[in-house]
This record gives structure tokens, sequence and C-alpha cells, in this order.
């Protein structure tokens, strides 16, 4: 079955600590995203990446650092210096970046930082 | 930078009657396309309905249709014979057609209960 895993679902840090968030895709897709849902805010985009070995900041990126170095792969270090990382995390992929290219989701991973 | 606005925090549909969900947006281009995600309480995201803004008819899924009125810059999406299963947030999202903007805004969401 073709489709989106992030790992894990839940996951609990300290702060200080910095942490990695799992995105793969076999879906074949060039471009790949990451958002973060907060209660009462819809999402927000942290970091995309429109081919492999390139990626461009979102509307939220400081705090938070993305490499690309292949295809099927996009994880997301959420670091120390990100004031409130506590959040879901939701990672996505299209065809190729931008209109009419519909975004395809995974199911998240709960981050919660203590 | 575009702005899309859900001013329906909540809303609540008998099962089987037909519930419309509300959704304006504001944007300065003239190609774009509009969606509307469905996000159960599981949290995945699902991907309801789209439309391209330069077809004039409204798209149409199943029992998900929407009203696309874009001099208005309305999108509004109606679910007809509601089931239980309906029951998410919903979330209207935009994204430009071109240039460098490869960025989805999303609304805030209306939470939708569907009472048995």
């Amino acid at each position: 079955d073709g489709g989106i895993t992030q790992s894990p679902k839940y996951l609990f840090r300290k702060e200080g600590q910095n942490v990695t968030l799992s995105c793969e895709q076999n879906l074949n897709h060039d471009a790949m995203y990451w958002y973060r849902q907060d209660p009462g805010q819809g999402l927000r985009l942290i970091y995309y990446s429109q081919i492999v070995n390139d990626f461009q900041k979102g509307d939220i990126a400081e705090g938070y650092s993305v490499s690309r170095e292949k295809k099927e792969s996009f994880p997301l270090t959420v670091t120390s210096a990100q004031k409130n990382p506590t959040a879901f995390y939701l990672c996505a992929s299209s065809l190729l970046a931008g209109g009419p290219n519909e975004q395809y989701f995974g199911p998240g991973t709960r981050l919660t930082v203590t | 930078a575009q702005t899309v606005t859900q001013s329906q925090p909540e809303m609540s549909v008998q099962e089987a009657e037909t519930v419309t969900l509300s959704c304006t947006y504001d944007t300065s281009e003239s190609d774009y396309y509009l969606f509307w995600y469905k996000q159960p309480p599981s949290r995945q995201m699902i991907l309801v309905i789209r439309q391209e803004a330069y077809k004039q008819q409204n798209a149409t899924e199943n029992r998900f249709s929407v009203n696309f009125q874009k001099a208005a810059k309305s999108f509004s999406l109606k679910i007809s014979d509601s089931q239980l299963g309906d029951a998410a947030m919903y979330f209207c999202a935009y994204l430009s057609s071109g240039g460098s903007n490869y960025k989805l805004t999303f609304g805030k969401g209306t939470l939708l209960t569907v009472n048995p």
C-alpha cells in the first residue's frame, strides 16, 4: 500500500533535548512538507522540500531543522531552541510542489516536551 | 498573503440531514485551488474535495459538494445525508497555482458533531 508513515505516534522528551521526527513516503512524490498543528490554530508550514537535497523555510521554521537526503524521507528535528515544541506534527507529500498537486498527509506525531 | 477564514468554530447536524460549512478567503490571485480536508479523532488529515478556481462548475464527491463563489471569495462545503462517520474537524485550505508559493494556507477549522 502506498502512503506516508510517521513514527512514533507519541513522543515524549525533556526540555533542552533535540528530537527527530520521522517521515517516510512510498508514493514517489517529489515534494514533502512539515506542518505543525496547535489547538484552535489550524496547520502552519514549518519546512518544505521540492526535490532531494533542497528545502525551504515555511512560516514558522525557527527552532526546527530538516534534511532531504533521499526522495522518500524528510525527517524533522525539533531543537532546544524551539520555545514551544509541544504540538501535533504532520508530514505531507505531493507529486510536485505547488498547485494543482494535492498534498497527502501522514498520521502525525504528537510531541510532548516537559 | 492569502488568508482563509472559517467563521463557524462548531456545527452540529442530525444524522441523515444536510449541513453546510462556511469558508471565505482573501487573495489577489486569479488562479488557485481550494480544498476541504477532514480530520477525524484519529487526527489523520483526509482530502474531501477540491475545486480549481478556473472551473465554474462546483465540485461534487458523492455526498459532499461545494458552493464556490469566486467573486465573493466563498467556498462552502455541503454534506448531504450526514452520517456518524462524518463527525470530524473540517479544514478549508487554499493553494496558489504557481509561482514560488507552495504553501497550503488553512483556516482554523470547524468541528462538526453528528447527532444520532
